[in-house]
């Protein structure tokens, strides 16, 4: 069926570092892929999207390209900050009519100063 | 534009109890989606309204899982009877159903089962 796998935190990085969150996905069609980001001890809230092969989402610096050969959707973030510090959450859905998401794990990422 | 609301936002109850929680989507979204997310893991879909109909319910264990959306607005999740497992942060979402299927999330109702 249909998953998203992303890489395993805590990842802990000092302040202006760079970011990587490896996500890889199983999906028949073509999805939809996402990033949600869950601050602390607040709702999810969407990140960046992008809905096709070689779409790259962006906001707040942060970025990710869908890429479709290796079915990879990773985030980065060139210089993170403390306010950074949350739970990122990769997802997809398998088609654009309002189908419900399926989430990866998370990855909690914990910057300090 | 107002949020998706959830109450309550804490509930703690024992095993064989039940619980109700409550949700109030953003005006106008037709979509609703109830997601449990267990410590650890990433939100799971239990069941998917659009209006007043059920999409998707395939993963609601119906046996104690029950949800509706009366009149196509807000919705009511319950739980009878609760077991320890179903400990979890019980999310609602909605969605205006376009294109890019943007869902909008509440701040979630945590539920302990002792």
């Amino acid at each position: 069926g249909d998953s998203v796998t992303q890489m395993e935190g805590p990842v802990t990085l000092s302040e202006e570092a760079f970011l990587t969150i490896n996500c890889t996905y199983t999906a028949t069609g073509y999805p939809s892929l996402f990033w949600y980001v869950q601050y602390p001890g607040e709702g999810l809230q969407l990140l960046l999207k992008a809905t096709k092969a070689d779409d790259k989402g962006s906001n707040k610096g942060f970025e990710a390209t869908y890429r479709k050969e290796t079915t990879s959707f990773h985030l980065e973030k060139g210089s993170v900050q403390v306010s950074d510090s949350a739970v990122y959450f990769c997802a997809l859905s398998v088609n654009q009519a309002g189908t419900a998401l399926i989430f990866g794990k998370g990855t909690t990422l914990s910057v300090s100063s | 534009e107002a949020g998706v609301a959830q109450s309550p936002r804490y509930k703690i109850i024992e095993k064989r109890q039940s619980v109700a929680f409550w949700c109030n989507p953003i005006s106008g979204h037709a979509t609703l989606y109830w997601y449990q997310q267990i410590l650890g893991q990433g939100p799971k879909l239990l069941i998917q309204f659009q209006n007043n109909g059920v999409v998707d319910d395939s993963q609601l264990p119906k046996d104690r899982f029950s949800a509706e959306r009366l009149k196509g607005v807000d919705s009511t999740l319950k739980i009878q009877p609760a077991k320890l497992e179903d400990s979890a942060v019980y999310l609602c979402a909605s969605s205006s159903g376009g294109l890019w299927n943007e869902q909008f999330f509440g701040p979630g109702t945590r539920l302990t089962v002792l």
